[in-house]
């Protein structure tokens, strides 16, 4: 099993510029969530989606969108990119149960928008 | 506002002592725990977990201790090796919030020195 992946790894931008980014999880969890990290702020949450044509808002959804047409994937969306969405972002999966479960990290995106 | 924190950036310890990182948080509801580890261009991993019934969690090397009262968690680590040198966040959530999510401390650096 691959775990989370996430496409691409490394991506650089101008103001402006749109962009996809692509989370896929191979362990039918039913949760996905998109974060950022920052120096200093640790994991901030965008967007998450607790199945399959759903999504909701984090604690800091503005500038980006999300899609979930798959249990499989969650796109990360940048419609016009802004020097302030420089970042790392984390795509993560979990178990959809009633109960606390841990979340399952990719391996990231840096992201630079000069 | 930050309502998970972790106010010691870094942390240095020789191997085979104790390493001791604490973790602060605000909010009351908070009623479940996790740490993950984090090493350079990789995703967190889940490393342990906590549930407010308890006051202490341990597996292996590593032991995590809840302190409701002060809202205080912290994971201890012994011996050290230098393998556990990583970055590691602490994270918390609570029953209000749907879709399992977490919130996320600002991580502490962990060098264990050989």
């Amino acid at each position: 099993n691959a775990g989370v992946t996430q496409t691409p790894k490394f991506r650089v931008l101008k103001t402006g510029q749109s962009m996809t980014l692509l989370c896929a999880q191979d362990m039918n969890h039913e949760y996905m969530y998109w974060y950022r990290q920052d120096p200093g702020m640790g994991l901030r949450l965008i967007h998450y989606s607790v199945g399959e044509g759903t999504t909701a808002k984090g604690e800091v959804p503005d500038g980006y969108n999300v899609s979930r047409l798959k249990k499989q994937n969650f796109l990360l969306g940048l419609e016009s990119a802004a020097p302030s969405q420089t970042s790392v972002y984390f795509c993560a999966s979990s178990y959809g149960r009633s109960s606390y479960n841990e979340q399952f990290f990719g391996p990231g995106t840096r992201l630079t928008v000069l | 506002d930050q309502q998970v924190k972790q106010n010691s950036p870094s942390l240095s310890v020789q191997e085979g002592r104790i390493s001791i990182l604490n973790c602060d948080y605000t909010n009351s509801m908070f009623d479940y725990f996790l740490w993950y580890k984090k090493y350079p261009a990789e995703g967190p991993t889940f490393l342990i977990s906590i549930s407010s019934i308890k006051d202490k969690n341990e597996d292996g090397r590593f032991t995590v201790f809840l302190n409701k009262s002060a809202k205080h968690l912290s994971l201890h680590i012994v011996p050290s090796q230098p393998g556990d040198s990583a970055v590691y966040f602490c994270a918390a959530s609570g029953r209000q919030y749907t879709g399992n999510q977490f919130y996320f401390g600002t991580g502490t650096s962990l060098t264990v020195i050989p």
